[in-house]
């Protein structure tokens, strides 16, 4: 079955310093992965996408991410976190035809001054 | 304008009680989506519909009934609650002929069973 996995359950990073969520995906197929952000008491807010083409992409916020087919890896960087960047992370996958998003158990980001 | 809007955003019941969640979006989107999102914040599908027609259920007990009067509305009713249908309810929205995925979430619904 298709499985996206965040290793990482909470991230603590001091403001300024840089950030990497991990994410790993399952199934062999091309996928198509996604970074999403969610703030205390907010819905989810997409972050950035990889359909295809260029691995690394651009989002807003000052983040990207890289799609690494090899490690089966799709890891969201940040070079600067600033404290409005604490958040609950998401990456989720899903694939051509299927009609599904299968999210990650999220990693929470903390910022500490 | 709210794309995915979602009511109530807050609901506390007793167990045994039936409840109703809303949602409409104004994006003109074809598919929409009810997530369940527990206490540990782990996202799960629950239902899609596209164009009023069901196309996903991910096993989810038979208290849970979805209803798409229209495209534009996806509304979730829940009979005879329990302790552990406690959780967020997230709607979300896509257009398909893009690749599936990019969903616009509404803020959620917490649903407290007590």
């Amino acid at each position: 079955a298709q499985s996206v996995t965040q290793p990482d359950i909470h991230i603590t990073v001091s403001e300024g310093a840089s950030l990497e969520l991990r994410c790993n995906y399952s199934y062999g197929a091309t996928p198509y992965l996604f970074w999403y952000v969610q703030s205390p008491g907010q819905g989810l807010q997409l972050l950035l996408k990889y359909f295809s083409g260029d691995t690394l992409v651009q989002g807003i916020k000052g983040f990207e991410a890289e799609f690494k087919r090899s490690q089966s890896s799709f890891n969201l960087r940040k070079p600067s976190v600033h404290w409005s960047d604490a958040a609950e992370y998401f990456c989720a996958v899903t694939y051509s035809g299927f009609q599904k998003l299968v999210f990650g158990t999220g990693t929470r980001l903390l910022v500490s001054p | 304008d709210t794309a995915v809007s979602q009511t109530p955003k807050y609901l506390v019941t007793q167990m045994g009680n039936d409840k109703s969640i809303k949602c409409e979006q104004n994006l003109g989107h074809d598919t929409m989506y009810w997530y369940k999102q527990d206490s540990k914040k782990f996202l799960k599908i629950m239902f899609s519909y596209n164009n009023k027609e069901l196309i996903i259920n991910e096993t989810v007990p038979n208290r849970f009934s979805p209803k798409s009067p229209d495209k534009a509305h996806l509304n979730l009713h829940i009979n005879s609650l329990e302790l552990g249908d406690s959780a967020v309810y997230f709607c979300a929205s896509t257009q398909p002929g893009q690749p599936t995925g990019e969903l616009f979430f509404g803020e959620g619904s917490r649903l407290t069973v007590l």
